[in-house]
């Protein structure tokens, strides 16, 4: 069973287009996330969602909107594609233990998004 | 602002020797974990191991162990008895616990396992 899964694995597109990467999450986890992985294998977050709500926002331009409709599922939303957006994105999860703080993050196996 | 250096961008073993992954950290909190993620080619984001600072004892996990040293803000990775499905990018990761806890990652060392 997939524990993090994405949709879809690879995404090709046209500079100026609106599009779409959905992350659904199996394993019961109060927080989900976005991280993008840049050319040279960079990888920094952009969002955290805990029970639907936005806690983390890294200056990620407003061209990219995340949506929690539950806290299985995180969608990123991208408007108006650049050519720099072309990257690798990762959503993880993880559940907040008994001390209180997040566990570990489990990743997705990623979106590879290239903008022609 | 806290960072993650690893500053061995490429790294080659034999099989079946030891080889150590280097990370050092900056930070000024007491209380986080360090983590050593694996990526193959296939893109997959595998955790490898954990440590919580505020444990002295080194975590292992089978083939791979880590030397932390607190002070130092030094988080080592060895891997032993090397095989060829350690070929991978290694990531060092700090996450501090509570307030924001997002992970943040270090450049990579790219592993190559020669046979």
């Amino acid at each position: 069973d997939t524990a993090v899964s994405q949709t879809p694995k690879y995404l090709v597109t046209q500079m100026g287009n609106d599009k779409s990467i959905k992350c659904e999450q199996n394993l019961g986890h109060d927080t989900m996330y976005w991280y993008k992985q840049d050319s040279k294998k960079f990888l920094k977050i952009m969002f955290s969602y805990n029970n639907k709500e936005l806690i983390i926002n890294e200056t990620v331009p407003n061209r990219f909107s995340p949506k929690s409709p539950d806290k299985a599922h995180l969608n990123l939303h991208i408007n108006s594609l650049e050519l720099g957006d072309s990257a690798v994105y990762f959503c993880a999860s993880s559940q907040k233990g008994q001390r209180g703080f997040q566990e570990t993050q489990y990743f997705g196996p990623g979106t590879r998004l290239l903008v022609l | 602002a806290q960072t993650v250096t690893q500053s061995q961008p490429e790294m080659s073993v034999q099989e079946a020797e030891t080889v150590t992954l280097s990370c050092t950290y900056d930070t000024s909190e007491s209380d986080y974990y360090l983590f050593w993620y694996k990526q193959p080619p296939s893109r997959q984001m595998i955790l490898v191991i954990r440590q919580e600072a505020y444990k002295q004892q080194n975590a292992t996990e089978n083939r791979f162990s880590v030397n932390f040293q607190k002070a130092a803000k030094s988080f080592s990775l060895k891997i032993s008895d090397s095989q060829l499905g350690d070929a991978a990018m290694y990531f060092c990761a700090y996450r501090r616990n509570f307030g924001n806890e997002k992970l943040t990652f270090g450049t990579g060392t790219r592993l190559t396992i020669i046979p």
